[in-house]
């Protein structure tokens, strides 16, 4: 079975400091993985995604994150956070094995960020 | 995303009354999904078609049908809407053809209340 989990409903910073959302996955096989934010009234938005190779991925708006094959983990990271990273985020995780080709996602992160 | 449109965008109707989401993509993608997106349950795949003759049923289709009138359209109907369908609802649509397929491009949303 795939599945996503978000261990955290909400995650708050000051603007500035770093700030981390954090991810773990369960899959078969080997994953691919996603992350999303979505904004309030609005549908979700593609941040960054892992497919192969470098464990450190670089995606949108300053936003990187780590696949640990070891932990299957790909938590979402950001070295300085602003009030407008606010937002709801979704991790999302795909078997590349799987002739089915859906993903799964969490239950989202909702990320407030405050001056 | 201007890509994948979401008619209506929000929607209020009674118990009983049958209801009809749309979605239109102009990106020329062939798989198409619903998902539906309750506080606190994160995305929940309601149905997905990976081409016309394609359609699969999600974690939650129970009280739901679609139909995939065209490459481009894909439409979500409650035959006869409940409370408890009352949630956002978010058509998405990936493409099959490239490596990161499963990336998934998000519609703004229909925000549906059931009285």
């Amino acid at each position: 079975a795939q599945s996503v989990a978000q261990p955290e409903d909400q995650v708050n910073v000051a603007e500035g400091n770093p700030l981390t959302v954090k991810c773990t996955y369960s899959v078969s096989g080997n994953p691919y993985l996603f992350w999303y934010v979505q904004y309030p009234n609005r549908g979700l938005q593609f941040l960054l995604k892992y497919i192969t190779g470098d464990n450190l991925v670089k995606g949108s708006y300053g936003f990187e994150a780590e696949f640990n094959k070891s932990q299957t983990s790909f938590h979402l990271k950001k070295p300085s956070a602003l009030v407008s990273d606010s937002a709801l985020y979704f991790c999302a995780v795909r078997d590349r094995g799987s002739t089915l080709g859906r993903l799964y996602f969490g239950r989202g992160t909702q990320l407030t960020v405050w001056p | 995303d201007a890509d994948v449109t979401q008619t209506p965008r929000n929607r209020i109707t009674k118990t009983g009354k049958r209801i009809m989401l749309e979605c239109s993509q102009t990106k020329g993608h062939d798989r198409m999904y619903w998902y539906r997106q309750d506080p606190g349950l994160g995305l929940q795949l309601i149905y997905y078609s990976f081409d016309v003759k394609d359609i699969n049923k999600g974690e939650i289709s129970d009280g739901y049908s679609v139909s995939r009138q065209a490459q481009a359209k894909f439409s979500l109907s409650l035959e006869s809407a409940i409370p408890n369908q009352t949630a956002l609802y978010f058509c998405a649509t990936s493409d099959s053809g490239t490596v990161s397929y499963n990336e998934q491009f998000f519609g703004p949303g229909t925000r549906l209340t059931v009285l």
